[in-house]
């Protein structure tokens, strides 16, 4: 199954603000995922970003708030924008592994507290 | 609208007790995927069922996929202290989208 390294693991923000988070993959994927775990809930689909093209926002996600950027098959960005304490929440990217029935495989999360 | 319902959503059993978790769909689903999320972890891939009435087993767990490919289950059998955890269930339809349930959280009682 792919490795997936996410940063930051946490941060706390003062409101407003803005805060990139990172994702690599140790291999090429087509596609990745971005979701928001708020606390004791369950995962909720951000986005899918492809290279090379937009990404696809869900249902009650914009761009303007949630800017991703994917410039390659292994690297992936998403920016939480204008942060709220409503953005407090933990952001976790995937990427679905193909070979062998590895389902989705995650990485370890940003929680992220805004203040 | 799809949607994954998943019951219950929490469960305390004492060590060495068996668990059930349930996940229902309203609509057919192409398959289904089980995770697993240690508390202040991140989800882990745990299986994933395809076919129609299929059963498969990872040691004490136990996963079944209806004949309808409209409901799940996982049993734990003779739960220990690592099984702790939240328990997700996750739907993918026909046009793709995968929705995943609310997940069950497992407490062990020593």
């Amino acid at each position: 199954s792919a490795v997936i390294s996410q940063k930051p693991s946490r941060d706390i923000c003062q409101r407003g603000t803005s805060l990139t988070i990172q994702c690599q993959v140790d291999s090429q994927v087509t596609m990745m995922f971005w979701y928001r775990q708020q606390p004791g809930q369950s995962l909720t689909l951000i986005a899918t970003a492809n290279q090379g093209s937009e990404a696809t926002y869900e249902s009650g996600f914009v761009i303007d708030k949630f800017p991703i950027s994917r410039p390659n098959l292994t690297f992936s960005t998403l920016t939480v924008s204008n942060m709220s304490p409503e953005d407090s929440s933990i952001y976790l990217c995937s990427v679905e592994v193909w070979a062998g029935p590895y389902g989705y495989t995650f990485g370890s999360g940003t929680r992220l507290t805004v203040v | 609208g799809q949607q994954v319902m998943q019951i219950p959503q929490y469960q305390h059993v004492q060590e060495g007790e068996d668990f059930t978790t349930y996940c229902n769909s309203s609509t057919t689903l192409s398959n289904i995927q089980w995770y697993k999320q240690r508390p202040g972890g991140h989800p882990v891939f745990l299986i994933q069922l395809v076919k129609s009435g299929e059963v498969k087993k990872q040691k004490r767990l136990t996963f079944q996929f209806g004949e309808a490919k409209k409901n799940s289950s996982l049993h734990i059998t003779a739960t220990q202290t690592t099984d702790v955890g939240t328990y997700f269930c996750a739907g993918r339809y026909r046009d793709d989208k995968i929705i995943f349930g609310k997940g069950t959280r497992l407490h062990i009682l020593p």
